[in-house]
């Protein structure tokens, strides 16, 4: 299984900072990286997919990059609506898994 | 719009079985994998498996810790998908997320807004 590591596991920010997430492939994956938001009691939510393309209505503040093994989420300036857990999803390879999270909070 | 609306979550004992249900609206299943991803109390987000489309004869894939117990099925004229659940264990207790998948890419965009499973021995 490909196993997907997420640093930090939590980070405290402050609105405006810039932030980034980064998380580590155990093989090459390419460009199969997605990212999803999850606030307490509620659905992920997609984000980015492909590694750095962004869905539809999500916030030009928000930016993927990477590829292989490597990849990273950065928000260039957080928002209060930003304060949730962010996860790193690979499908290159069944079984499809996540990283264990990142909690980002004040 | 594109919805997914889980249903059939409940309180059952260890080794019994419960049937999930994800009803969706707003596209044509036939046409979409589906996923569905487990969320334990506190956890982080464990994929449980995915149903193929029609195209790819709706075949399935599992997660290990699932298979032989789980069971997707999809019913594309009501337009809703199934989680069959069998001997089912204290670790299985999550909230239970269906999400739609977008081929050939592999992403999901549309997600469910969850059924809770809980399992008591």
């Amino acid at each position: 299984d490909i196993q997907m590591t997420q640093s930090p596991s939590s980070l405290s920010a402050s609105v405006g900072d810039r932030v980034t997430i980064t998380c580590r492939a155990s093989q090459d994956i390419n460009k199969n990286l997605d990212w999803f938001q999850q606030k307490p009691g509620k659905a992920p939510k997609s984000l980015i997919h492909s590694a750095s393309t962004l869905l539809s209505g999500v916030p030009s503040r928000f930016s993927g990059s990477g590829s292989g093994t490597d990849f990273t989420l950065t928000i260039s300036s957080l928002q209060p609506d930003d304060f949730a857990t962010y996860y790193c999803r690979q499908h290159m390879n069944y079984p499809i898994t996540f990283g264990q999270g990142t909690r980002l909070e004040t | 719009e594109v919805q997914l609306v889980e249903s059939g979550g409940a309180l059952v004992q260890t080794g019994g079985s419960l049937r999930l249900s994800c009803a969706v609206s707003g596209f044509t299943l036939s046409d979409y994998y589906v996923d569905w991803v487990r969320q334990a109390p506190g956890m982080g987000l464990e994929w449980v498996g995915r149903s193929r489309n029609r195209a790819n004869s709706y075949t399935t894939e599992y997660a290990a810790s699932v298979m032989g117990r789980f069971t997707i099925s999809r019913d594309d004229s009501e337009s809703s998908l199934y989680l069959r659940m069998n001997s089912l264990q204290t670790d299985d207790a999550a909230v239970y997320y269906c999400a739609r998948v977008i081929t050939p890419l592999g992403y999901v965009d549309y997600w469910g807004q969850g059924t809770l499973v809980t399992v008591s021995s």
